[in-house]
């Protein structure tokens, strides 16, 4: 089973510019939530898309939004980049079974605005 | 304003030692207390936790919950330098509010 891909894996951007990252989940994962870390604030959570719906969100300004689309993979824009948003994006999927949860990380985006 | 703290912030141990991790919130509308391992990539899930008093294992790792006392500790026997990580903490809160991140504990297992 192919695990969670994101991509870019890398990108450099320049401020003011706006971002689109990508993220496939897992076949048959139909949840998907991005994170944003960095060294100052750790891992923060972003939002959660489940079946095109947003579900979850975290506190980040409306410059951070993102979509899901039929096939699961989701999509997160950052607009109007500032420093600050220099960071390793990470996206995971996630199935409830019930009785169980299991939720799988992708290798992660790493941006940097200069 | 909602927390998540962890300690020890940093723990150094010997291979074979048992160590215990603590993670404790202040949540408003608790859903679930995750626990992560994060390596120098990105993080691995270990254990989703909802119910006190069930403790989950996984091989050497298990972890137990109490939501009267609002901590959660994570149990790693027989360490292995395999284990060295940074542990993370995180809660989730109920439908259309957000998961909030411990600091994470820092373990190194020297042999």
């Amino acid at each position: 089973k192919a695990g969670v891909t994101q991509t870019p894996r890398y990108l450099i951007k320049t401020r003011g510019q706006q971002v689109t990252l990508s993220c496939s989940p897992i076949s048959g994962h139909r949840s998907v939530s991005w994170y944003q870390q960095t060294p100052g604030q750790g891992l923060q959570f972003l939002f959660e898309y489940f079946s095109e719906t947003q579900r979850n969100k975290g506190n980040f300004p409306g410059r951070f939004s993102g979509r899901q689309f039929s096939n699961s993979r989701s999509e997160m824009n950052v607009s109007t980049l500032e420093l600050g948003d220099s960071a390793l994006y990470l996206c995971a999927s996630s199935v409830d079974l019930g009785r169980s949860y299991e939720q799988y990380f992708g290798p992660g985006t790493r941006l940097t605005v200069t | 304003e909602d927390k998540v703290v962890q300690s020890p912030l940093s723990l150094v141990v010997h291979e074979g030692d048992t160590v215990t991790l603590n993670c404790s919130y202040e949540v408003t509308n608790f859903r679930s207390l995750l626990w992560y391992k994060q390596e120098k990539k990105a993080p691995t899930f270990l254990f989703m936790l909802t119910s006190s008093g069930i403790e989950k294992k996984s091989g050497r790792l298990s972890s137990i919950l109490d939501k009267k006392e609002l901590f959660s500790i994570l149990n790693i026997t027989a360490t292995q330098t395999g284990d060295s990580a940074v542990y993370l903490c995180a809660v989730e809160k109920t439908s259309y509010d957000k998961v909030i991140f411990g600091p994470g504990t820092s373990l190194s297992v020297i042999p």
